[in-house]
């Protein structure tokens, strides 16, 4: 089945503690993104990521590390997690024509204490 | 900028009236739109795509570049169409999807 995976899908950490989450997508697709979606705000990119090794800021990267070794994999970095990131995070993939529809992961509601 | 405005954070429409939600955009280029739907405790997923001019689940979104907006209508609510909706927009040549806020839609038996 294809299909966005991440993990963990619930995660509650304090102030300063680094964590990653983790993002793997089955369909071998070239464009990979993360998002955040808070109340009132919709979703915004964190970061995205076009091929293997190439990555790029989005709207909202401060705070936030990628890396992209790997086709299918895409983790997100949180090198010390501060009470504003709390959110739900979502990780999205693509294919590189033009008409490849945007598929989504479960997504992972972050807690930061 | 690149902008999208969904106005309204909350509908509530009876079962059986018509829907609309309302999607505006600001983009100077040629602007690629889409609407994505979250059922409760469910992923993202693609609804349409203006380029398709297709009708799922029986709804449809035209594309007014004149109006610069792009809202999505159904002539009938089911109370299986509650859900948060987006509108969202993807600039020519990025990689980028420009999110409005979400409107919550509840239909009402």
């Amino acid at each position: 089945e294809a299909q966005v995976t991440q993990n963990p899908r619930y995660l509650i950490t304090v102030t300063g503690k680094k964590l990653t989450v983790t993002c793997s997508q089955n369909m071998n697709h070239e464009y990979m993104s993360w998002y955040r979606q808070d109340p009132g705000l919709g979703l915004r990119q964190i970061y995205y990521s076009m091929n293997v090794e190439v990555t790029d800021k989005g709207d909202v990267p401060e705070g936030y590390k990628v890396s992209r070794k790997e086709k299918r994999n895409f983790p997100l970095i949180l090198e010390s997690p501060s009470p504003n990131q709390t959110s739900l995070y979502f990780c999205a993939s693509r294919g590189a024509g033009y008409l490849y529809e945007q598929y989504f992961g479960p997504g992972t509601r972050l807690t930061v204490t | 900028a690149q902008r999208v405005t969904q106005p309204e954070k909350l509908l509530s429409v009876f079962k059986g009236a018509p829907v609309e939600l309302k999607c505006n955009y600001s983009y100077s280029g040629s602007p690629e739109l889409f609407w994505y739907v979250q059922y409760s405790r469910q992923r993202l997923q693609l609804l349409l795509r203006h380029i398709s001019r297709e009708s799922i689940k029986g709804f449809t979104a035209d594309l007014n570049k004149g109006e610069t907006s792009f809202h999505l209508k159904k002539p009938f609510a089911q109370e299986e169409d509650s859900a948060m909706y987006y509108c969202a927009l993807r600039i020519q040549g990025a990689q980028k999807l420009v999110f409005g806020q979400g409107t919550r839609l509840t239909i009402n038996p």
